[in-house]
């Protein structure tokens, strides 16, 4: 058990909806990262935040957007869903914003877009 | 970005075999992570190389960053059913840049 908590575990929509992903860091990390797994394209880096300030951008989507609030839980949200969107999509969190620290993730979001 | 080519993307070994998963950058990295995701799993993280030309172990893993800090490895001595998995590894140029993962050599065992 990492300790990083992600819901919901399943979610299956249909294209043009939107979703929201749930993410609980570990006790004592300030920093959360949202990565998407597809088996085209790998891992891929979405965005980060620290402390509840964007910290950094990856190859995340304008449809994309996410958030880290006062209680340093993150959302994710997912717009105008595409079929190309199906995804597991992972967060992870480390205890300080710098890309030196170990990161640990959760189980992961399997979304899928009918 | 980072780039980071991870090699091969399949491997397939009998047990007992050893296995090296290689990873290359074209630029100068600031540090390189590794981790494991079994399969269904997430990514586990397994070890993190800062100096040039460092090698570290963990029982049968192990790990290489280059003298030039452009690439790194894994090696797994004697592998074993357990070792089943996806090995990633992560690069960082420094920063908050966040971290490129590449995109993973397979391991398959058979007994």
């Amino acid at each position: 058990d990492s300790g990083v908590t992600q819901t919901p575990k399943h979610l299956i929509t249909a294209t043009g909806q939107r979703v929201t992903l749930r993410c609980s860091p570990r006790s004592g990390d300030l920093s959360v990262y949202w990565y998407q797994q597809s088996l085209d394209q790998g891992l891929q880096f979405l965005i980060q935040y620290y402390n509840g300030e964007e910290r950094a951008k990856g190859n995340i989507l304008e449809r994309f957007s996410a958030q880290q609030f006062p209680d340093l839980h993150s959302e994710l949200n997912l717009s105008s869903l595409e079929l190309g969107d199906s995804a597991l999509y992972f967060c992870a969190s480390s205890v300080e914003g710098s890309s030196n620290q170990p990161q640990h993730f959760g189980d992961g979001t399997r979304l899928s877009i009918l | 970005g980072q780039q980071v080519m991870q090699i091969p993307q399949y491997q397939h070994v009998q047990e007992g075999e050893d296995f090296t998963t290689y990873c290359n950058s074209s630029t100068t990295l600031s540090n390189i992570q590794w981790y494991k995701q079994r399969p269904g799993g997430h990514p586990v993280f397994l070890i993190q190389l800062v100096k040039s030309g460092e090698v570290k172990k963990q029982k049968r893993l192990t790990f290489q960053f280059g003298e030039a800090k452009k690439n790194s490895s894994l090696h797994i001595t004697a592998t074993q059913t357990t070792d089943v998995g996806t090995y990633f590894c992560a690069a960082s140029g420094g920063g908050a840049d966040g971290l490129t993962f590449g995109k993973g050599t397979h391991l398959i065992i058979q007994p």
